[in-house]
């Protein structure tokens, strides 16, 4: 089992739609959290980290459940423009301490 | 500059020849990571570097990959003998422990 865990999609929603992301992970010691988005090509690129109270920048608002380790991601008002793979990212604590990705789940905004 | 630097941007190369990948972090950065990417595919976790630690090296594929990191800065991967399965993006990224990484533009390397 993947330490986190993405449903890769692709995600396909007409323009205004609203889209919700899941991502689970499955080690406790996981610290802090985050959202990447990576378009086609290019490299991933830091969207918003994620906290236990819920953050909002936006459109964007992101959520964390400690107890059940889950982070989720929710879309308002897509755009043709939000059309990206989104990356569910987790840094796990300790001695072995680094950022793990989650594979990432593709958003395609149609018209 | 303000951002993870990699170079080269790109890189062909013939098969069994050894290639040097470069990384300059942001300045102040304790965190370095390496990554590659294939075609389609999602992150790979290559190594990790935090402060003077041991590096993380659990994520290198062979023994024909090797990483360092100097004065807590710079980084340079190398792989020996590469391979076409070589082939991908790879990508450094930098942070303070514990935050969220930036990555930068990647290296595409391409073993012909």
């Amino acid at each position: 089992r993947k330490e986190v865990e993405q449903d890769p999609g692709p995600f396909n929603v007409p323009e205004g739609a609203t889209v919700a992301f899941n991502c689970t992970y499955s080690n406790s010691a996981s610290q802090s959290f985050f959202w990447y988005r990576q378009d086609c090509r290019k490299e991933p690129k830091l969207l918003m980290s994620v906290y236990s109270s819920g953050n909002e920048d936006g459109r964007f608002t992101a959520q964390l459940n400690r107890a059940s380790q889950y982070i989720s991601l929710l879309i308002r008002d897509s755009k043709l423009s939000d059309s990206a793979t989104y990356l569910c990212v987790v840094f796990r604590s300790g001695n072995t301490g680094k950022l793990i990705f989650g594979q990432g789940t593709t958003l395609q905004v149609k018209p | 500059g303000a951002g993870v630097s990699q170079s080269p941007s790109n890189k062909v190369t013939e098969k069994g020849k050894d290639v040097e990948l470069r990384c300059d972090p942001i300045s102040g950065h304790t965190a370095l990571y390496w990554y590659r990417q294939s075609l389609g595919q999602g992150l790979e976790f290559l190594i990790y570097f935090q402060g003077n630690s041991a590096p993380d090296k659990s994520g290198l594929p062979s023994d024909r990959f090797s990483a360092e990191r100097t004065g807590g800065s710079v980084s340079t991967l190398t792989i020996q003998r590469t391979q076409q399965e070589d082939s991908a993006v790879y990508l450094c990224a930098s942070s303070f422990s514990g935050k969220g990484a930036f990555f930068g533009q990647g290296t595409r390397l391409t073993v012909v």
